[in-house]
């Protein structure tokens, strides 16, 4: 079974540039996930969709960041434009449903720097 | 806001070793508690959960300790190996509520 894929890996971007991220989850799930990870922080929930409707986005800081999910299937978190302190890992998840006690499976993240 | 507090924040032990892991919540609403593990590069992965309604929990060599009055949970890596190494994340949730990770702990056993 394929696991969750993200695209790019890396990115490299300057200040006030925007920068888009892509996830595909594993086939079936109904919710996914974005979280921000900071260096030496746990991940932080950013956004949660239950098939291309926004569960929970009260940590998504909507004046730069935002998220869709076409379709109920792929993803894409946007941040328009980048401040330094947005350098972390992007994570996404799915899972099969959007309780806290199903369980979420994590793409290998991508890796943000802003200079 | 931190709802789960981790600790220690690394710890490095000898192959066969035991490493213990702390977390402490707040919300006593919480009733599901898993625990992660990342190796570098990688995603966090689902190791091992517990409900409340359960003091210990074990899964191979990983065993969760739970207690309920305190407000705190723990792992623990029984017969460390040094494949182990990995940083490892506590959380805590409820049916309706998202996950709250801890901070992490970064864990290197020696061989």
């Amino acid at each position: 079974e394929a696991g969750v894929a993200q695209s790019p890996r890396y990115k490299i971007i300057e200040k006030r540039q925007s920068v888009a991220f892509w996830c595909n989850p594993i086939s079936g799930h109904a919710t996914l996930y974005w979280y921000q990870q900071i260096l030496g922080q746990g991940p932080k929930l950013l956004i949660q969709f239950q098939n291309n409707g926004v569960v929970d986005d009260s940590q998504l800081p909507k004046d730069r960041f935002s998220a869709e999910r076409l379709k109920g299937v792929d993803s894409t978190l946007k941040i328009q434009p980048a401040k330094l302190e947005d350098s972390a890992v992007y994570l996404c998840a799915s899972s099969l449903g959007p309780a806290s006690t199903d369980t979420q499976y994590f793409g290998p993240g991508t890796r943000l720097t802003v200079l | 806001q931190q709802q789960v507090k981790q600790s220690p924040q690394s710890l490095i032990v000898q192959k066969g070793g035991i490493p213990i892991i702390n977390c402490a919540y707040e919300n006593t609403a919480f009733d599901y508690f898993p625990w992660y593990q990342q190796f570098p590069g990688k995603g966090p992965a689902l190791l091992i959960a517990i409900r409340p309604d359960v003091s210990e929990k074990k899964e191979g060599r990983f065993t969760i300790s739970f207690n309920k009055s305190a407000k705190q949970f723990s792992l623990h890596i029984m017969d460390s190996q040094p494949g182990d190494s990995a940083t490892y994340f506590c959380a805590a949730g409820r049916n309706d509520y998202k996950l709250s990770f801890g901070a992490g702990t970064t864990v290197t056993v020696r061989a």
